[in-house]
């Protein structure tokens, strides 16, 4: 069984500011995570992923996020907000084999202010 | 860059119609999917396919039907719309890497049954 929770559906910033949008997983296996974004009337795009290849993953538009296995978290940041950078971001999760079934969480809708 | 398409875009129905909607991908991918996703709920899985002649039904049951006679279309039927229905569709596809699939998405199509 997999599953993430992502805390706060909602998050507001200044331009210039940190974004930090969080998400924890559960699994029962070494999970694969993801970060996708979703700009409004489109499609889900990917952000980045962990592999399992390194801790620290840097993904497009500045983004990165951390694996913390001992926190079983995978937090989303970015230096400096943009204006662009409103968007919903969703954290999702999947394990090793067979069809590596996707699991995504709730969204957190990402607000940024002038 | 991804090439995945959706049709039509937004559809208002009444109650009882047939509809499909369409996906297509022209980036060769065996694995395709389709979602349902509603505002602050996680995107559910309702049907995927591994290839040609392959589908399976996904975590969220589903009145729809699925076919797959070409690996770059992936049609969705209702054969009688109900009001709940409503929600929007997304498809996806991705790459054959075996690890870690990055999915491409569709725009999506947002579904009215009045």
């Amino acid at each position: 069984a997999q599953s993430v929770t992502q805390l706060g559906s909602h998050v507001s910033v200044s331009e210039g500011a940190l974004v930090l949008l969080r998400c924890n997983y559960s699994s029962s296996v070494p999970p694969y995570l993801f970060w996708y974004v979703q700009y409004p009337n489109q499609g889900l795009q990917l952000l980045l992923k962990y592999t399992s290849a390194a801790t620290l993953v840097k993904g497009i538009n500045g983004f990165e996020a951390e694996f913390k296995k001992s926190e079983t978290s995978f937090h989303l940041t970015k230096p400096s907000a943009h204006m662009s950078d409103a968007a919903e971001y969703f954290c999702a999760v999947s394990g090793l084999g067979g069809y590596q079934k996707v699991t995504f969480g709730t969204g957190t809708k990402l607000q940024v202010i002038p | 860059e991804a090439d995945i398409y959706q049709t039509p875009r937004y559809l208002v129905i009444g109650t009882g119609k047939k509809i499909t909607l369409e996906c297509s991908q022209t980036m060769g991918h065996d694995k395709m999917y389709w979602y349902q996703q509603d505002p602050g709920m996680e995107l559910h899985l309702i049907h995927y396919s591994y290839g040609v002649n392959s589908t399976e039904k996904g975590d969220l049951s589903s009145e729809s039907t699925v076919s797959r006679i070409r690996t770059e279309h992936f049609p969705l039927t209702l054969e009688s719309a109900r009001p709940s229905h409503t929600s929007q569709y997304l498809c996806a596809s991705s790459d054959n890497s075996g690890w870690a699939d990055t999915q491409y998405f569709g725009p999506g199509t947002r579904l009215t049954v009045l």
